[in-house]
């Protein structure tokens, strides 16, 4: 059983809209990590958390230590967000990665 | 420079061939990884070695040769593949190993004929 479990596996939303992406995390995992890969290409580190909240731009995450879930935000929502998101636990020096979110933004 | 540099981002190798990829990092970071990515899969594990020595290898099969030569600079070897090794391989990097963000590489593309 994976470690990080991550929903939904597929998202698609309309331009400007707000949209959240969730992670839940077993026991053991010390920090949680956001990253996003574009397709074909690496993978940007977009926050790390080991608790409370995060923004960038209009990015936010939020980690809930004692719940063991981690939400991913993204406001005003545009195409460049389209993506997918991976959410990664830190256990010891290494990252155990859940399945990802697929994120599409229509124009 | 907070870059990870992959090089190179593609390679095409027959079964029978050496080749090697190169992740370098000017961060001054200590622990650095290497990552296989099937598509639309996360990516999985192979070496990761901290302060240039192997701390972690996820049984990976020995036609995968890690080597770190200093703390900037991280190789695999490869040779003697198999076309189900083609995946994108991703280098990464942090700062100490444990509980700091990481650092990625653009990855190499590789395909084995």
């Amino acid at each position: 059983k994976n470690e990080v479990e991550q929903s939904p596996q597929n998202l698609t939303a309309q331009e400007g809209e707000f949209i959240t992406i969730n992670c839940s995390y077993s026991v053991g995992i010390s920090a949680l990590h956001w990253l996003q890969q574009h397709p074909g290409g690496g993978i940007v580190s977009l926050f790390m958390l080991s608790s409370g909240k995060k923004k960038h731009g209009r990015l936010i995450a939020t980690i809930n230590i004692q719940e063991k879930h981690s939400s991913l935000h993204i406001t005003a929502s545009h195409p460049r967000d389209s993506a997918v998101y991976i959410c990664a636990g830190s256990v010891l020096e290494k990252l155990t990665f859940g399945t990802g979110t697929r994120l599409t933004i229509i124009p | 420079d907070t870059e990870v540099t992959q090089t190179p981002k593609h390679l095409v190798m027959g079964m029978t061939n050496k080749k090697s990829l190169k992740c370098e990092q000017h961060m001054g970071h200590r622990a650095m990884y290497w990552y296989k990515q099937k598509a639309k899969k996360p990516p999985e594990l192979m070496f990761v070695y901290s302060y240039e020595k192997l701390s972690i290898n996820e049984s990976v099969p020995s036609r995968f040769s890690p080597e770190c030569p200093n703390s900037s600079l991280l190789n695999l070897h490869l040779h003697a593949l198999q076309p189900e090794d083609s995946a994108l391989y991703l280098c990464a990097s942090t700062p100490s190993g444990r509980n700091t963000e990481a650092f990625f590489g653009q990855g190499t593309r590789l395909t084995v004929v």
